[in-house]
């Protein structure tokens, strides 16, 4: 089964530092790969996501992510972080063609910006 | 548009009762799927449903839950002599299907429904 590992458990930054999150997951075939933002009290709203193609993907607010299938990572990127970007992150993924859909996450990475 | 919407958004009920979360998915999304999310668990699939195809019922922990989508619409998770393990967010998500090759676009969160076990 597949797995997302997300090393960094709690980040914490000024503002206008640069951001990046990462994600690891182990599946050996081709994956869809997505992240997904809580910010304090809200539901889950999709940053981003990666079906096929180019491997540098944009996503809302200004974030990005690359996809290295090489090193089976989608680390999530921003080059200067805001107050309003405070809130958890979490990276999932979905294996492509092994007829389950459901996704599975990681453990979510909580990102404190600093005023 | 409408979002996912979920109620009730807070449950607090007594070990040993049963509970039914309700999930009102985006419309026209025929795929839709139930989480959970824990402390010590983070986020969990329980249960998805695609259009009438039999679910996809791989992730319910115990024969406790279940959960059924009526109409192909709304849909109800029901948690049987509930146990304090079973407090948690309860998600519900959905999304629409890529009829070409079969496969899911990207799903859309509701805001839970918090369910505390006392």
């Amino acid at each position: 089964a597949q797995s997302v590992s997300q090393h960094n458990h709690h980040v914490i930054l000024s503002e206008a530092a640069s951001l990046e999150l990462g994600c690891n997951y182990s599946y050996g075939g081709t994956v869809n790969l997505f992240w997904y933002v809580q910010y304090p009290g809200q539901h889950l709203q999709l940053l981003l996501k990666y079906f096929s193609g180019d491997p540098l993907v944009k996503g809302i607010k200004g974030f990005e992510a690359e996809f290295i299938k090489s090193k089976f990572s989608f680390n999530l990127r921003k080059p200067s972080v805001q107050w309003s970007d405070t809130a958890e992150y979490f990276c999932a993924v979905i294996p492509s063609g092994a007829g389950s859909y459901q996704l599975t996450f990681g453990k979510g990475t909580k990102l404190s910006v600093i005023p | 548009g409408a979002g996912v919407s979920q109620s009730p958004s807070n449950k607090v009920t007594e070990k040993g009762k049963d509970v039914e979360l309700r999930c009102d998915p985006i419309s026209g999304h025929t795929a839709l799927y139930w989480y959970r999310q824990s402390l010590g668990q983070g986020l969990e699939f329980l249960i998805y449903f695609q259009g009438n195809s039999a679910p996809d019922k791989s992730g319910l922990p115990s024969d406790r839950f279940s959960a059924e989508r009526t109409g192909g619409s709304v849909s109800t998770l029901t948690i049987q002599r509930t146990q304090q393990e079973d407090s948690a967010v309860y998600l519900c998500a959905s999304s629409l299907w890529r009829e070409i090759d079969g496969r899911p676009y990207e799903q859309y969160f509701g805001p839970g429904t918090r369910l505390t076990v006392t």
